[in-house]
């Protein structure tokens, strides 16, 4: 079964600073991944996903993540955070199927 | 506005009654998902229905029922729950395989 992996539960950052957040997945086939955002109270949405092609993706709002099929990873990064970027994050992943697993997620506080 | 609305937004049921979410989209998609979204743990996929058919049923216990009459609509029919099935149900629509789901506001399930 496939799985996916985030490495933290909560980032707390001020403006202006780097994020990366990690994403592992465990299945060693072709994967679509994905990256989704809920801001607080709102629904989920599609940050950036990756299908083929070029590891580097960028998604809206500034964010981009990159694909390393040796590791395993799909990790979130963005240069410089804004308050507004306050949100839960969600890696996932589908295989050639219908089931598109999520992460537990991480928490992430940007501090004015 | 995503385009897939659930309804109630907010739910309180003892554990004997019996209810139901509904899941409306207006997007044309062919795929519909039940997931189950609780404090510090990933997504859980409860159901997926392509076309009508329902292609995964995730080890659900049957106090969940899913209902797809027609690619625009599910529902998530539900008796005799159990108090840790508190939670956000959320429902989402996809086209095909592709993992670029659309989900709803949600479903805030309280089993009392």
């Amino acid at each position: 079964a496939q799985s996916v992996s985030q490495h933290n539960h909560h980032v707390i950052l001020s403006e202006a600073a780097s994020l990366e957040l990690g994403c592992n997945y465990s299945y060693g086939g072709t994967v679509n991944l994905f990256w989704y955002v809920q801001y607080p109270g709102q629904h989920l949405q599609l940050l950036l996903k990756y299908f083929s092609g070029d590891p580097l993706v960028k998604g809206i709002k500034g964010f981009e993540a990159e694909f390393i099929k040796s590791k395993f990873s799909f990790n979130l990064r963005k240069p410089s955070v804004q308050w507004s970027d306050t949100a839960e994050y969600f890696c996932a992943v589908i295989l050639n199927d219908y089931k598109l697993s999520f992460g537990a997620g991480t928490t992430v506080t940007v501090r004015a | 506005e995503t385009g897939v609305t659930q309804t109630p937004r907010h739910l309180v049921m003892g554990m004997t009654n019996k209810k139901s979410l509904k899941c409306e989209q207006h997007l044309g998609h062919n795929a519909m998902y039940w997931y189950k979204q609780s404090a510090k743990k990933p997504l859980e996929l409860m159901f997926v229905y392509n076309f009508k058919e329902q292609t995964e049923n995730n080890s659900v216990p049957s106090r969940f029922s899913p209902e797809c009459p027609n690619s625009s609509h599910l529902f998530l029919h539900l008796h005799t729950l159990q108090p840790e099935d508190s939670a956000l149900y959320l429902c989402a629509s996809s086209q095909d395989r592709t993992g670029v789901a659309f989900f709803g506001q949600g479903t805030r399930l309280t089993v009392v």
